[in-house]
């Protein structure tokens, strides 16, 4: 079974922090993807990455960045939390061109206080 | 924005066929209707896609109208655990690597 996995099924950071979400999938998937999903907005995507290295905006990349090394990992970074990125923090992969079948991991639920 | 139109919710009860319509009438041509469900406390699953013909797997079966511009998604023996949000993104195959994801369809299976 395609497995991803995130760091952190919850989190509690202060505001300014620099926060590092950290997600990991077993498949060899080139594709992987940040979504935030917030009540009533649904799922957003961030970023995502089609090979290592390589990166693209999605609809609401403002604040965030990301990094890809190895094929395996992407993470999302949060330059200096605000209490307005508290979400539901989403990553998920998949093949070039199945962009269609995406695996997600279980999420991790972000607080900034 | 989406470029679909589903109910907010649907009750269903347990062991019945629980059939979700989205509408989507600006489709076109080449874009395929993909639906997904999420769990509550779960990231979204894939279930199933089609263009045009009707397409059936282990976990769903999708009735694409003749015109596209609307599809039912059908759990043929609804169970308590399929209780979800269920939603449905019409996209190109690869479009630019996005599905535009909307509110979905909260689904409660009743024992």
């Amino acid at each position: 079974d395609v497995k991803v996995t995130q760091s952190s099924r919850y989190l509690v950071k202060r505001t300014g922090e620099k926060v590092f979400l950290e997600c990991v999938q077993d498949m060899d998937h080139e594709n992987m993807f940040w979504y935030r999903q917030d009540p009533g907005l649904g799922l957003r995507l961030i970023y995502f990455s089609y090979d290592v290295k390589m990166k693209e905006k999605g609809d609401i990349p403002e604040g965030y960045s990301v990094s890809r090394e190895k094929k395996e990992r992407f993470s999302l970074i949060l330059e200096s939390a605000s209490t307005n990125q508290t979400s539901m923090y989403l990553c998920a992969s998949s093949f070039q061109g199945e962009t269609y079948e995406q695996y997600f991991g279980p999420g991790t639920r972000l607080t900034v206080t | 924005d989406a470029k679909t139109t589903q109910p907010t919710s649907m009750d269903c009860a347990e062991g019945r066929a629980a059939n979700l319509p989205c509408n989507h009438s600006t489709i076109s041509g080449n874009e395929y209707v993909y639906w997904y469900r999420q769990i509550h406390s779960q990231g979204p699953q894939y279930i199933i896609h089609g263009l045009k013909n009707n397409e059936t797997n282990e976990m769903a079966s999708l009735i694409i109208t003749e015109d596209r511009k609307s599809s039912t998604l059908i759990l043929p023996h609804a169970t308590l655990r399929d209780t979800a949000v269920y939603y449905c993104i019409v996209s190109h195959m690869d479009s630019n690597y996005q599905l535009i994801w909307g509110a979905g369809t909260k689904l409660i299976i009743k024992p």
